[in-house]
C-alpha cells in the first residue's frame, strides 16, 4: 500500500512567521499535487508538480518536488490568518488513475 | 457551470439502512472519484471511474458499491450501513491523469 505521511500533523503559529510542510514516501510518484481545504467545503488544488526537482511559487507560497520523486514541501513566507486550512498532498503514479493523499497538516494562523 | 455537485448534504441513517449518494459533474470530465474523509486520517479513496464505462476499487471499497450512470453522474451504494461508515463523502472529478481534481461540497454521514 503506498502510503503519504504528512508532517506536522497540527501547526499554530502567530502572522508573519514562515513554515515548512512535509509530504513524504517510500513510493515514486509521477505528480505530486497540493490542496488546501477549508471547513465545511472540497479541497481546492494550489499546484501540480511533475519534475524531480521542480520548484514552484504561488505569491508567498514555495513548493518542491524532491529529486527522486518520493518526497514534496510547502513553504508559506511570512503567514497570515488567511492561510489557515488543512493541506493536503496527494500523489499519483505511472500508470494509474489514482490519486494517493497525505494525512494533513492543519495550520492555524493567529492574528 | 456549477461544477461538482452531491446530494444530500447531510444524512443520518440507523445501521442495516440503505442509500445513495448521488453526485454529478457539469464539466465533461472523464475520471470520477468517491473519498471518503475521518477525523486526522485525510482523503482515502473508495472507488473511481476512470472514464465512462468503467469502475475499480480504490483504497477502501468493502461496504459500498458505485455506478457510473454517464459521463455527468456517479452514484456510491451503501447496501447496508454500518457506524464504521459515519463519515464525510466527497466526490471530485477531473479530465485526466495528473489534471486538477474538483471537488464537491461533501456529504455528512452518521450511522447510528
Amino acid at each position: 500500500t503506498q502510503l503519504l505521511e504528512q508532517s506536522p500533523q497540527f501547526l499554530s503559529i502567530q502572522e508573519g512567521e514562515n513554515l515548512t510542510v512535509y509530504c513524504n514516501s517510500s513510493s515514486v510518484f509521477s505528480s505530486l499535487q497540493w490542496y488546501r481545504q477549508e471547513p465545511g467545503e472540497g479541497p481546492v488544488l494550489l499546484v501540480t508538480v511533475v519534475t524531480g526537482g521542480e520548484v514552484k511559487k504561488l505569491k508567498r507560497l514555495t513548493f518542491q518536488f524532491g529529486d527522486a520523486r518520493k518526497d514534496s514541501s510547502l513553504h508559506i513566507t511570512a503567514a497570515q490568518p488567511g492561510d489557515t486550512g488543512l493541506y493536503l498532498c496527494a500523489g499519483t503514479t505511472s500508470g494509474t488513475y489514482k490519486y494517493i493523499f497525505g494525512t494533513g497538516t492543519r495550520l492555524k494562523v493567529l492574528a | 457551470n456549477a461544477g461538482v455537485t452531491q446530494t444530500p448534504k447531510f444524512q443520518v441513517l440507523k445501521t442495516g439502512q440503505s442509500m445513495t449518494l448521488q453526485c454529478a459533474q457539469d464539466m465533461n470530465h472523464n475520471s470520477m472519484y468517491w473519498y471518503r474523509q475521518d477525523p486526522g486520517m485525510g482523503l482515502r479513496l473508495i472507488y473511481y471511474s476512470a472514464s465512462e464505462g468503467t469502475t475499480d476499487k480504490g483504497e477502501v471499497p468493502n461496504g459500498y458499491n458505485v455506478s457510473r450512470l454517464n459521463k455527468r453522474e456517479f452514484s456510491l451504494r451503501l447496501e447496508s450501513a454500518a457506524p464504521s461508515q459515519t463519515s464525510v463523502y466527497f466526490c471530485a472529478s477531473t479530465k485526466g491523469v495528473q489534471e486538477t481534481q474538483y471537488f464537491g461540497p461533501g456529504t455528512r454521514l452518521l450511522v447510528l
